[in-house]
C-alpha cells in the first residue's frame, strides 16, 4: 500500500527557514497536504498542492512538489516560536483513505 | 468560526463503560470521518460516512461504532473501552472523499 515517510525531528533557530521533507510512493496522488498539530490539539490544514503543480506559495509557506522523485517539501520562512508543532504530510489518491506520514516535530529555538 | 466542532474536548471514562464522542459540522459536507490518534503516531482512519453510507476500515475493532443521524452530526460510540483505547479522537469532514479534509480539534479520551 501507499507509504508516506517523513523525518521525525527538526530543530531550527528563530528567524531561520525550516524545511520539512516528505516522500510518498503512490504515483497517482491527487492532492498532497501539510497539516500542523500543536500539543493537545487537532490537525490544522496548513496548505495543500494539486499533483499537477510544482510549487505553491502562501505567505511564509512554500510547498515544492517533485513528482518524478515523489518528494514534497514545506518551507517555512522566518520561523517563529509559534511554529513549533508536529507537521504531517498526507497523500490523497482518489477515494482511498488519506495516508499520513508519522509527522515531523519542529522545535524552534529562541 | 469553528467549522468542525467536537465535544467534549476531554473525556474520562472507566474501563468497560460505554462512551460517546460527538462531532458536528457547519460546512454541509457529505463525508464525515473518525480518526484515532495515539501518542506520537499518525492519525488512523476508523470509518467514514458518505451521506448515510457507512464505510468501515477493515482493521477497526468491533468495539467502535458510529452513527450519523443527519448531515451535521456524527457520533463515535465505544462500547467497552479498554486501556488501549485511550487516544485523541479526531473528526474530519470533506465535500467528497477525494477532496480536502478539514479536521476538528479532537477529543482526548482517558480510560481509567
Amino acid at each position: 500500500g501507499e507509504d508516506v515517510e517523513q523525518s521525525l525531528f527538526l530543530s531550527v533557530r528563530e528567524g531561520d527557514s525550516s524545511v520539512i521533507n516528505c516522500t510518498y510512493t503512490d504515483s497517482s496522488s491527487t492532492y498532497l497536504y501539510w497539516y500542523k498539530q500543536e500539543p493537545g490539539a487537532g490537525l490544522q490544514l496548513l496548505t495543500y498542492i494539486f499533483s499537477n503543480m510544482d510549487m505553491k506559495q502562501d505567505q511564509r509557506l512554500t510547498v515544492l512538489l517533485n513528482k518524478k522523485d515523489k518528494h514534497l517539501s514545506l518551507r517555512i520562512a522566518d520561523t517563529q516560536t509559534g511554529d513549533s508543532a508536529i507537521y504531517f504530510c498526507a497523500d490523497l489518491t482518489g477515494n482511498t483513505p488519506l495516508v499520513f506520514g508519522k509527522g515531523t516535530r519542529l522545535s524552534v529555538i529562541a | 468560526d469553528a467549522m468542525v466542532i467536537q465535544n467534549p474536548r476531554y473525556q474520562v471514562t472507566q474501563f468497560g463503560k460505554p462512551v460517546t464522542l460527538s462531532c458536528s459540522q457547519t460546512l454541509n459536507h457529505n463525508v464525515m470521518y473518525w480518526y484515532q490518534q495515539k501518542s506520537s503516531q499518525a492519525p488512523k482512519l476508523l470509518f467514514h460516512y458518505y451521506d448515510k453510507d457507512f464505510n468501515n476500515e477493515a482493521d477497526t475493532p468491533d468495539n467502535f461504532q458510529s452513527r450519523r443521524p443527519n448531515t451535521s452530526f456524527c457520533f463515535l460510540d465505544i462500547r467497552s473501552p479498554g486501556l488501549g483505547d485511550a487516544a485523541m479522537y479526531l473528526c474530519a469532514t470533506s465535500r467528497a472523499t477525494g477532496e480536502i479534509r478539514y479536521f476538528g480539534p479532537g477529543t482526548r479520551l482517558t480510560v481509567t
